[in-house]
């Protein structure tokens, strides 16, 4: 079982509110990944860093930003929430075995903005 | 363009039963590829992860096999078990980048009937 938590699990909200998702982990790994996931469709990478203070945009489009401060936590946040980014948030960290990036991926994030 | 495809989309067995999803790719330069079981609601937990050298890993009940010269590969799961009801989802791993990028496939939607 990796060390990975996101909260809240679940969200329901209201458009034009500003939310936080908050993913932290306790294996000490410098990259760590945010993606996007909506029913029967691929994971979408939208936000990555390579360790504190370093932030890069995914390959899909987001209007959410993230911040890493300090190298166990990696928040994602939406200034207004839309229903278009109603989807599941999934985070994920990796170390490096034998030249591998092992991923590990918290429990995600269940958005819904009404 | 960087795919990863997997077939069939869905599939139902009775417990017991044996079964095999498939992953072709077109991801190049090829490093990893991965299959990773994700549960309703959960983010993805690895089953195993295959380089260019293997062609093929077992983890428990799950067998896969890798021929990187047909960019194919095959999740083989024996005994079906109730709990194997999931989302299976095939990912390559390019060496193209420091940060390891995956490609994600779709999944096979796996439902395991008593």
């Amino acid at each position: 079982e990796a060390d990975i938590y996101q909260t809240p699990r679940y969200l329901v909200i209201g458009t034009g509110k500003k939310i936080t998702l908050e993913c932290s982990q306790t294996m000490g790994h410098d990259k760590m990944y945010w993606y996007q996931q909506d029913p029967g469709m691929e994971l979408h990478l939208i936000h990555y860093s390579y360790g504190v203070n370093s932030t890069e945009k995914g390959d899909l489009s987001s209007e959410s930003t993230v911040s890493r401060i300090r190298t166990e936590h990696f928040p994602l946040t939406l200034e207004s929430a839309r229903p278009s980014h109603t989807s599941q948030y999934l985070c994920a960290s990796s170390g490096e075995t034998s030249g591998i990036h092992e991923q590990y991926f918290g429990p995600g994030t269940r958005l819904t903005v009404t | 363009k960087n795919q990863v495809e997997q077939s069939p989309q869905s599939l139902i067995i009775l417990e017991g039963k044996n079964c095999t999803l498939q992953c072709n790719y077109t991801v190049s330069p090829f490093s990893n590829l991965r299959w990773y079981k994700q549960d309703t609601g959960r983010g993805p937990v690895s089953l195993t992860i295959m380089t260019f050298s293997e062609n093929t890993k077992s983890n428990g009940r799950y067998t896969a096999t890798l021929d990187a010269d047909t960019k194919q590969s095959s999740l083989h799961i024996t005994a079906s078990q109730l709990s194997d009801s999931a989302s299976y989802i095939c990912v390559v791993g390019d060496r193209g980048s420091t940060l390891g990028r995956l490609y994600f496939g779709r999944g096979t939607q796996l439902t395991v009937w008593p």
